[in-house]
């Protein structure tokens, strides 16, 4: 499975939009961008995943760009609660999520 | 929909005894589940991967006769983790796939975790 590269923390003030970048400049055909988010000493959460075209759900928006070298993730309008540490994962269909370090974001008041 | 839950969220033992970790899906039958684990400051790290009624694929420098992992029932999985020791004080972290309505076949949903101290 491709890599990805996250920065590893964000702040974002509490009702703004905060937007995840991640690289995953090897991404194959096959390999779906996924996200996850953990909350301190819970299990992760499942966010979004797409292909090739953005995907919106009540959570958030998954914006992934037309070489899909890169994608972001935006909570359009953060709260306190949303403070976690996002994971983008990429995997083809039925692979492994293989977790890298993720973005810690804090969300401000 | 897509809840898993696990059992206990945590416990405490004496090294060198055997404890049971329970997960399941409680509104989809989860033919995958997987197994983690995650030490503070770090980040899931897979130990192994199940199929109801399948041995388990263990991830290498796993041991599987450490680490006993059954998936009998299309709703639970246990992770027994044998004469345990204090550097297996971790958390413990399931997740499942499968089928429910709308549900995607392919998305892993997670458990809240069981936090493990050996002492």
């Amino acid at each position: 499975d491709a890599k990805t590269t996250q920065p590893p923390s964000m702040d974002c003030a509490e009702g703004r939009a905060a937007n995840l970048p991640c690289n995953h400049s090897t991404i194959s055909g096959n390999e779906y961008v996924y996200w996850y988010r953990q909350i301190h000493s819970q299990g992760p959460q499942y966010i979004i995943h797409g292909l090739k075209n953005n995907e919106t759900n009540e959570m958030a928006s998954l914006i992934i760009t037309e070489d899909r070298k890169s994608s972001t993730l935006i909570l359009p309008h953060a709260t306190l609660r949303d403070t976690a540490v996002y994971y983008c994962i990429v995997r083809v269909r039925g692979g492994k999520l293989i977790f890298g370090q993720g973005t810690e974001l804090s969300v401000k008041p | 929909g897509a809840v898993v839950s696990q059992h206990p969220s945590w416990v405490i033992c004496k090294s060198g005894t055997s404890v049971k970790i329970e997960c399941r899906s409680l509104d989809f039958q989860a033919t995958t589940m997987f197994w983690y684990r995650q030490f503070p400051k770090q980040s899931l790290m897979l130990m192994a991967t199940s199929n109801e009624g399948s041995k388990a694929t263990y991830e290498q420098g796993v041991e599987k006769d450490k680490f006993l992992i059954n998936h009998a029932s299309l709703t639970l999985s246990t992770l027994t983790v044998t004469s345990a020791h204090p550097e297996d004080s971790s958390f413990y972290i399931c997740s499942a796939s499968g089928t429910s309505g709308s549900m995607s076949q392919e998305t892993q949903y997670f458990g809240p975790g069981t936090r493990l101290l050996v002492l």
